[in-house]
């Protein structure tokens, strides 16, 4: 069974960039069909979903994020990577990787999630 | 502000039935797969139905997805003490060109 394993610094100073890596557990990073996602859920929040990368390197990302965001996949060290600029209190939260599928878009594997703090 | 619209929260007693809503718009729901999720709390969501009605291997059949224009529906049947979680909906926008989550629903099982 795939498992995701997120990681990175659990604090991270505002106006800095926070960097995470999902990696995967097993070769199926170029499943075609499929995609990774990183999502994050804010304290006592909802998720959001932030964008995703395929094993060719497309990626797609949130309107509200897009100027700060990046996402990336290296399928030799069968990782993901995400990177946010200038954060600030609004990026705490725990973030997580995750699978989906083109056009069904359900997230049927997950990672644990990391807690991400930004301190002024 | 979520893009889907779910209730904050909803109760029911063990053994009944509870329905969770999830509103949308011609954009997501109406032309897309709905998905849902189950978040016990400190732990990460877990995929309960995809394709709007399909359950995941090991998901029991207490579980049930629905879909009807611009809003779906989970069911849960039932009810356990277990079923406590926050509970929500997703999917794809076609606008925004990107994936949305409701803002969640939290079910007490009283």
């Amino acid at each position: 069974q795939l498992q995701l394993q997120e990681s990175g610094p659990g604090l991270v100073t505002a106006s800095e960039t926070l960097s995470l890596t999902c990696t995967l557990s097993s070769d199926s990073i170029t499943s075609r069909p499929f995609y990774w996602a990183w999502i994050r859920q804010p304290p006592g929040k909802g998720l959001e979903w932030i964008g995703l990368v395929y094993f060719d390197g497309e990626t797609n990302t949130s309107p509200s994020l897009r100027s700060r965001v990046s996402i990336s996949v290296d399928t030799s060290k069968k990782t993901i990577s995400l990177r946010v600029t200038s954060v600030t209190a609004a990026d705490t939260g725990v973030y997580y990787c995750a699978r989906a599928q083109r056009e069904i878009d359900a997230f049927d594997i997950w990672g644990r999630g990391i807690l991400v703090t930004v301190s002024s | 502000q979520s893009v889907l619209t779910q209730p904050p929260s909803v109760s029911a007693a063990p053994g009944q039935k509870v329905t969770i809503s999830c509103s949308g718009s011609s954009s997501n729901i109406e032309n897309k797969y709905v998905s849902w999720y189950q978040q016990l709390p400190g732990t990460a969501p877990k995929l309960l139905i995809y394709e709007n009605d399909k359950r995941p291997s090991g998901i029991p059949d207490r579980f049930s997805g629905s879909k009807s224009g611009t809003s779906a529906t989970l069911g849960i049947t039932g009810l356990q003490t277990g079923d406590g979680a926050d509970y929500f909906c997703g999917t794809w926008d076609t606008s925004l060109d990107a994936g949305v989550f409701g803002g969640g629903t939290k079910l007490t099982v009283l």
